[in-house]
C-alpha cells in the first residue's frame, strides 16, 4: 500500500519569508503527486502537481521538488503571505490509479 | 466557471437516520470521487464513479454506504442508519476523464454531524 506523511504538523513563518513544507511517501510506484491547500471550513484547493518523470515544477510563487531516490517531495512558497495560512496536504497517486492517498497535513501559520 | 458543488454544506442527523449527500461535478467533468475526512486527518478515498458506473469502491465501507452517479443529475453518497462514527466531512472531487492520472478538483464538502 501507500503511506503518505508530512514531516511536521505545524509550521510558523514570518510574512515575507520563504516556506518549505516536506512530505514523504512509501510506494516507489507512485507516479503522480499533488499539493493541496485547505483553509478552515473549505475543500482542498489544487496548488501544483508533478509527475514522476520530473524533478521540479514551478508555479506562481510555488515550487514543488521531487526526489524519487529518497521518496520525498517538498512544496516551497516564496514570499509567504498571510493568505497562505492554511493546512497543506500532499497526495500521491500510486500506479496511475484513481485514488489519491493523502498525508495528514501541515498547518502553516504566517505571522506579521 | 462553477466549480464542484456540494449540498448540503452541513447536515445533522440522529443515529439511525439516513444521510444523502449530493455532488455536482465541475462543468465538462464526467468523473466523480468521494473522500471522507475525520478531524485532524487527511482525506481518505471512498469511491470513484463515472456516469452510471461505479469504477472503484475499495474505500467504501461494505455496509450502510452506497454511491451513485446517474445519467442525469448529481452524484449521491448515501449513508443508511447513521452512527456517531460517521460524523466527518465528506468531499467530492471531479476530473475531466481525459486520462490517468488526472487532477482532481474538490468541492467545499458536506459536514455531517450524527447526534
Amino acid at each position: 500500500g501507500e503511506s503518505v506523511g508530512l514531516h511536521l504538523p505545524t509550521l510558523s513563518v514570518q510574512e515575507g519569508d520563504n516556506s518549505i513544507i516536506n512530505c514523504a511517501y512509501s510506494n516507489s510506484a507512485s507516479d503522480y503527486f499533488i499539493w493541496y491547500k485547505q483553509e478552515s471550513g473549505k475543500g482542498p484547493q489544487f496548488i501544483i502537481d508533478i509527475r514522476s518523470n520530473m524533478d521540479k515544477r514551478q508555479g506562481q510563487r510555488v515550487t514543488v521538488l521531487l526526489n524519487k531516490t529518497v521518496k520525498h517531495l517538498s512544496l516551497q512558497i516564496a514570499a509567504t503571505q498571510p493568505g497562505d495560512s492554511a493546512v497543506y496536504f500532499c497526495a500521491a497517486n500510486p500506479n496511475s490509479g484513481y485514488a489519491l492517498n493523502f498525508g495528514k497535513g501541515t498547518s502553516l501559520l504566517v505571522t506579521p | 466557471n462553477a466549480g464542484v458543488m456540494q449540498n448540503p454544506r452541513h447536515l445533522v442527523r440522529r443515529r439511525g437516520q439516513e444521510a444523502r449527500l449530493r455532488c455536482s461535478p465541475m462543468k465538462g467533468h464526467s468523473h466523480v470521487y468521494w473522500y471522507r475526512q475525520l478531524p485532524e486527518e487527511g482525506l481518505k478515498f471512498m469511491v470513484y464513479l463515472q456516469k452510471e458506473n461505479i469504477i472503484d469502491e475499495s474505500g467504501m465501507p461494505k455496509e450502510r454506504f452506497s454511491a451513485e452517479f446517474p445519467k442525469e443529475g448529481p452524484s449521491i453518497l448515501r449513508i443508511q442508519q447513521v452512527v456517531r462514527g460517521d460524523s466527518a466531512a465528506y468531499f467530492c472531487a471531479s476530473s475531466a476523464g481525459t486520462g490517468v492520472p488526472e487532477t482532481q478538483y474538490f468541492g467545499p464538502g458536506t459536514r455531517l454531524l450524527v447526534l
